[in-house]
């Protein structure tokens, strides 16, 4: 769901089921987007990232889809682990848009796994 | 993936004092280097953007004489918060990119007392 406040969305899941983290952007003009995991007291870490010419790729257990006509990325984490508990942020750029790949940050959701 | 990497991994320093925060590139020179803030449970803020061999360009609201950043050579840039309060305790993190992909740092905890 939307953030409110301070409040990070939250996604609390049982060990071994899929994971769903959803992700609106707003700029149109995004053609690059990247998925980042961040653990507690660490920095982000690369995921998965994806291209505005295409609406889905697969990773390790990880895919990315994204729908540009409504602006939505998703994340989908299979078969999720404990170790899999994070926060995860959506972050979109214009690439060659002459802002050096500024990226912009979603506001985060936060995944529980409990076994 | 690209490394990069923070020095310190923590500091507390005493209000009125400078810090200083290197990050560096380990495996890919870069050009480019972003710098970041984050407050708990929220998400990373942009400061600014460190250009090697030239002024960095900051974000509209942040101070550039309190956050001096410099960008002396390809594979590192330092971000000095000059004169800290207690205001400026926050999770700072850097970013570089060999490519298009931005690669994150393991950040740095500043608490100012």
């Amino acid at each position: 769901g939307e953030s409110v406040g301070l409040h990070l969305p939250t996604l609390s899941v049982q060990e071994g089921d899929n994971s769903i983290i959803n992700c609106a952007y707003s700029n149109s003009a995004s053609d690059y987007f990247i998925w980042y995991k961040q653990e507690s007291g660490k920095g982000p870490q690369f995921i998965i990232d994806i291209r505005s010419n295409m609406d889905k790729r697969q990773g390790q257990r990880v895919t990315v889809l994204l729908n540009k006509t409504v602006k939505h990325l998703s994340l989908q984490i299979a078969a999720t682990q404990p170790g899999d508990s994070a926060v995860y942020f959506c972050a979109e750029t214009h690439l060659g848009g002459g802002s050096n790949y500024k990226l912009t940050f979603g506001k985060g959701t936060l995944l529980t796994v409990n076994p | 993936g690209a490394v990069v990497s923070q020095h310190p991994s923590r500091v507390i320093c005493k209000s009125g004092t400078s810090v200083k925060i290197e990050c560096r590139s380990l495996d890919f020179q870069a050009t480019t280097m972003f710098w970041y803030r984050q407050f708990p449970k929220q998400s990373l803020m942009l400061m600014a953007t460190s250009n090697e061999g030239s002024k960095a360009t900051y974000e509209q609201g942040v101070e550039k004489d309190k956050f001096l950043i410099n960008h002396a050579s390809l594979t590192l840039s330092t971000l000095t918060v000059t004169s800290a309060h207690p205001e400026d305790s926050s999770f700072y993190i850097c970013s570089a990119s060999p490519s298009d992909t931005q690669y994150f740092g393991p950040g740095t905890r500043l608490t100012v007392l």
